[in-house]
């Protein structure tokens, strides 16, 4: 199993621009999860899927960002416009029950300049 | 506020060293995981802890539940450089459904040979 795959690996992008991560989770998970972790706020939980329905995104820092899963296999996560403070590493995780852990992605380091 | 507190938050031994990490909470978790983080990559599961109590060995590692289930324990015994990482401690509070992982900010720990 190749694990969960995120992409792309890195991303710089200007202020104001539209950026999109993307996320294949392990086959035959149904949970997915998208975290951003910074260096003052640690791993926070941005909005998790269950079944590809977006059960909880409380999360999710404000109306720029937006997430989607239209199918099993392929989540993004969406930030328009984008700010410097957006700034972090973003990472995508699966699981076909909590109990068993979650699997990672390697995350996105995004840089807003 | 984070419902899980680590200390210490920075751990520099010498290999061959012991070491302890820990996870405190007021509340009562149905289940905590430990999971390690290595530079540029994800979180990684170590184990998984549920009964009040319970004491987990992995080779060199010891992972103890609180009978409270509120807190938890890792100790490294001989510590060698390879145990360098983000050590992160994550619970389900016995509220939350499988999908809610709360995680702890983290001990990074450094093994110098």
């Amino acid at each position: 199993d190749a694990g969960v795959i995120q992409s792309p690996r890195h991303e710089v992008t200007e202020m104001g621009q539209e950026v999109t991560l993307r996320c294949k989770p392990i086959s035959g998970h149904d949970y997915l999860f998208w975290y951003r972790q910074t260096m003052m706020r640690g791993l926070e939980l941005l909005i998790y899927f269950n079944n590809n329905v977006p059960i909880d995104d409380s999360g999710m820092p404000e109306d720029r960002f937006s997430a989607k899963m239209p199918n099993a296999s392929f989540s993004t996560l969406k930030i328009q416009p984008s700010e410097p403070r957006d700034s972090a590493v973003y990472f995508c995780a699966s699981t076909r029950g909590g109990f068993y852990g979650y699997t990672f992605g390697s995350g996105t380091r995004l840089t807003v300049v | 506020t984070q419902l899980l507190e680590q200390s210490p938050q920075f751990l520099s031994i010498q290999e061959g060293e012991n070491l302890t990490v820990y996870c405190n909470s007021s509340s009562v978790f149905s289940s905590l995981q430990w999971y390690r983080q290595e530079p540029g990559e994800g979180p990684v599961l170590l184990v998984t802890v549920v009964t009040g109590g319970e004491v987990k060995k992995l080779k060199r590692l010891t992972f103890q539940f609180g009978d409270a289930r509120k807190d938890s324990s890792l100790h490294i015994t001989a510590a060698q450089p390879g145990d360098t990482g983000l050590y992160l401690c994550a619970g389900f509070l016995t509220t939350d459904s499988w999908g809610k992982l709360q995680f702890g900010a983290g001990t990074q720990v450094v093994v110098t040979p």
